[in-house]
């Protein structure tokens, strides 16, 4: 079955460190992944995607995302949090050409000044 | 402004009253979608639209309604709300040309069920 798994239902950083979130995915080839952003009483608003090439993607808001293919992993990574990162992250697949996308259960994002 | 409006943001209704959630987009979006979210669980597709007048299950349709007569509207109907529907419910969009696949969000309804 396809599924999306996000192993760290919260997570707490001090800003100025770095962030690793978590994502592993299973499905039957490789999908379309995503990484989304949802701030406290919003919508979500997406962060990068990956569909094929150079495995190192960038995004907004100075994140970054590595799909490994041996690992079914697509990690989300920033070098410096600042406070303004504290909100939940969901990590997203979807079928090439498909119209259905499979979310993780999130991982929030505690920053600690 | 590009964007995903959804109405009513609020909404706490009894078991069994029919409501419908509005959803419009002014981007001009062949495909939109509703989800719904739960703690633990994040955000579950309850049905999805390619364009006018064609509509699929996601994988949570049980209990919903959805239709798509013109292309920027999109409502999901509760024909008899029950109290495990009380959840949050995004509605998004995107386009189905290009390469994107980029959906873009409204900012969402919270429903309770009593």
């Amino acid at each position: 079955a396809q599924s999306v798994t996000q192993p760290d239902i919260h997570i707490t950083v001090s800003e100025g460190a770095s962030l690793e979130l978590r994502c592993n995915y299973s499905y039957g080839a490789t999908p379309y992944l995503f990484w989304y952003v949802q701030s406290p009483g919003q919508g979500l608003q997406l962060l990068l995607k990956y569909f094929s090439g150079d495995t190192l993607v960038q995004g907004i808001k100075g994140f970054e995302a590595e799909f490994k293919r041996s690992q079914s992993s697509f990690n989300l990574r920033k070098p410096s949090v600042h406070w303004s990162d504290a909100a939940e992250y969901f990590c997203a697949v979807g079928a090439p050409g498909g119209f259905k996308t499979i979310f993780g259960a999130g991982t929030r994002l505690f920053v600690k000044a | 402004e590009a964007q995903v409006t959804q109405n009513p943001r609020y909404l706490i209704t009894v078991t069994g009253k029919k409501l419908t959630v509005t959803c419009s987009q002014n981007m001009n979006h062949e495909y939109m979608s509703w989800y719904r979210q739960d703690p633990g669980l994040g955000l579950r597709q309850i049905y999805y639209s390619m364009n006018v007048e064609v509509t699929d299950k996601g994988d949570v349709p049980e209990g919903y309604k959805v239709s798509r007569k013109e292309k920027r509207n999109f409502p999901l109907i509760l024909e008899s709300p029950s109290p495990n529907q009380t959840s949050l419910y995004f509605c998004a969009s995107r386009t189905t040309g290009g390469n994107s696949y980029e959906q873009y969000f409204g900012p969402g309804t919270r429903l309770t069920v009593t």
